[in-house]
């Protein structure tokens, strides 16, 4: 079955550097790949979608990698904020029903001032 | 603010009792989702709906049951509850376009105690 891994440790760094996510996926080749966000007690919300012949996707201030060879994908967010400490999901279709959205467990990211 | 609505935000109940919980999905939106989410076991896909057909299942307890109406909105029902099922349980919705992308929308949840 497919499996999403992500870092379970959190993620603590300086304000002002680059943070960078690891989503790894086995045993199926998605169609597209998606971040979201979630806050403490709170639904996730989408950030970003990048296709698989997409390489990159950028928004503002994050960046999102696919590659589809190692299947990974990496979230970048730069000059970070504290603003920006939350938990980050990556999320693929479903292997037996694209209708499925299969999420990771996520990567709590903290920035600290 | 998604445009997606739940309620109750709170519920508490008993072992053994039955709940029901509902779900508003944003206007537009044919698709609904439910989530599972506690602590230990990350967000756990239950079920999806489409334009009130059930399109998807994932791991839905037998005790756990959906539906949803010709107005779209979503209600999931919980019975015979135990200590375990205490979680946030999210509903999402998407525009449902077949074989697309589906970016979901969250509400903010409701979360459950059974004590």
């Amino acid at each position: 079955s497919q499996k999403i891994e992500q870092n379970s440790e959190a993620l603590n760094i300086q304000e002002g550097k680059t943070a960078t996510l690891t989503c790894n996926y086995t045993n199926y080749s998605p169609a597209y790949l998606q971040w979201y966000r979630q806050d403490p007690g709170r639904g996730p919300v989408f950030l970003l979608l990048i296709r698989e012949n997409e390489k990159e996707k950028r928004k503002e201030r994050l960046k999102v990698t696919f590659d589809t060879t190692l299947k990974q994908s990496l979230f970048h967010i730069t000059a970070s904020q504290p603003a920006d400490s939350a938990t980050y999901l990556c999320a693929l279709p479903g292997y037996s029903s694209a209708s499925k959205i299969i999420f990771g467990s996520g990567t709590r990211l903290s920035i600290r001032p | 603010d998604s445009g997606v609505t739940q309620t109750p935000k709170h519920l508490i109940t008993a072992t053994g009792q039955r709940v029901t919980l509902r779900c508003s999905p944003r206007s537009g939106d044919l698709s609904v989702y439910w989530y599972q989410q506690s602590l230990d076991q990350g967000l756990q896909f239950l079920i999806q709906y489409y334009n009130g057909e059930e399109r998807a299942k994932g791991n839905i307890l037998e005790r756990f049951s959906a539906q949803q109406f010709p107005d779209l909105h979503s209600e999931l029902n919980l019975s015979s509850l135990e200590l375990g099922d205490s979680a946030l349980y999210f509903c999402a919705s998407s525009v449902g376009i077949a074989g697309g992308p589906e970016t979901q929308y969250f509400g903010p949840g409701t979360r459950l105690l059974v004590l």
